[in-house]
C-alpha cells in the first residue's frame, strides 16, 4: 500500500525557469516531511523538509509546500539549472519517527 | 569524511551464499535506518534502531534477513542464502532526532 505517491515520473523544464515537482499522501498521522535528491549509483541526498504545522519552508532555490487538508506537498526550484537534473523523492514520517514512508520519484531533467 | 559511510560499494555473489554489508552512521547519530532500493521504485524500508535497540521491523525482512547494532554506533545487515530477487541497492541512513536522514552512498548486490 503506497501511503506516498508521486505521480510524474518524470519533469522536462527550461534552464531558469521553475520546477513544481508534486508530492500526494494519503495518512493523515504523517506530520514530517521531507525531500531528497538522488543521483545514479548515490544514495539520497537530503534537500528540505516541512512539519505539518507549517505550510510552506524555504531553503535558497527550493520551497517546499504542503497542502495538509488536499494531503499534497510540492516542492518548487527557482531558478532551475542543469545541476538539479535527478531523481526527486518526496518522504513522510509519522510522529514515531520509526520510519520514512517514500515515493516512487520524479526524475527531473534541466534542458540548458 | 564525516557522513554515513557504507562497506562494501558493490558485491556480487551466487545465488544461496550469504553476505554480510556494515554501515557507520554520523557520529552521535542514535536513530540507524536501513533501505532496500530497487529501479525506478522508491526506497523501501527494512528496519529502525535506535540506539543499540532494534524498534522496528518490516514485514519484507524475511528471515534470511537479520540486522544488528551492537554498541548502537555501527550497524551489520546479513543476508543468507541470497536469491535473485534480492539484487538491490542497499541503503543506510542516520539521524541525530526526528527530522531529516542522512544516508549512505549504499551497497549494490547482484546475486548470480
Amino acid at each position: 500500500d503506497q501511503q506516498v505517491k508521486q505521480n510524474s515520473p518524470s519533469l522536462s523544464v527550461q534552464e531558469g525557469r521553475i520546477s513544481i515537482l508534486n508530492c500526494d499522501y494519503t495518512n493523515s498521522m504523517f506530520d514530517y516531511f521531507l525531500w531528497y535528491k538522488k543521483y545514479p549509483a548515490e544514495g539520497p541526498t537530503f534537500l528540505i523538509s516541512i512539519s505539518s504545522i507549517k505550510d510552506k519552508n524555504e531553503d535558497g532555490r527550493f520551497t517546499v509546500f504542503l497542502n495538509k487538508s488536499a494531503k499534497h506537498l510540492s516542492l518548487h526550484i527557482v531558478p532551475s539549472q542543469p545541476g538539479d537534473s535527478a531523481v526527486y523523492f518526496c518522504a513522510a514520517t509519522l510522529n514515531t519517527g520509526n520510519q520514512f514512508y517514500f515515493g516512487t520519484g520524479t526524475s527531473l531533467t534541466v534542458i540548458p | 569524511d564525516t557522513g554515513v559511510s557504507q562497506d562494501p560499494r558493490h558485491k556480487i555473489t551466487k545465488r544461496g551464499q550469504n553476505v554480510t554489508f556494515r554501515c557507520d552512521p554520523i557520529s552521535e547519530h542514535n536513530r540507524l535506518y536501513w533501505y532496500r532500493q530497487t529501479l525506478g521504485q522508491g526506497p523501501e524500508f527494512l528496519t529502525y534502531f535506535q540506539n543499540e535497540a532494534q524498534l522496528e521491523k518490516s514485514r519484507l525482512l524475511s528471515d534470511r534477513f537479520s540486522a544488528e547494532r551492537p554498541k548502537g554506533s555501527f550497524s551489520t545487515l546479513e543476508i543468507q542464502r541470497t536469491e535473485q530477487g534480492d539484487s538491490a541497492m542497499y541503503l543506510c541512513a542516520s539521524s541525530p532526532t526526528r527530522g531529516g536522514a542522512f544516508f549512505g552512498q549504499g551497497t549494490r548486490l547482484t546475486v548470480v
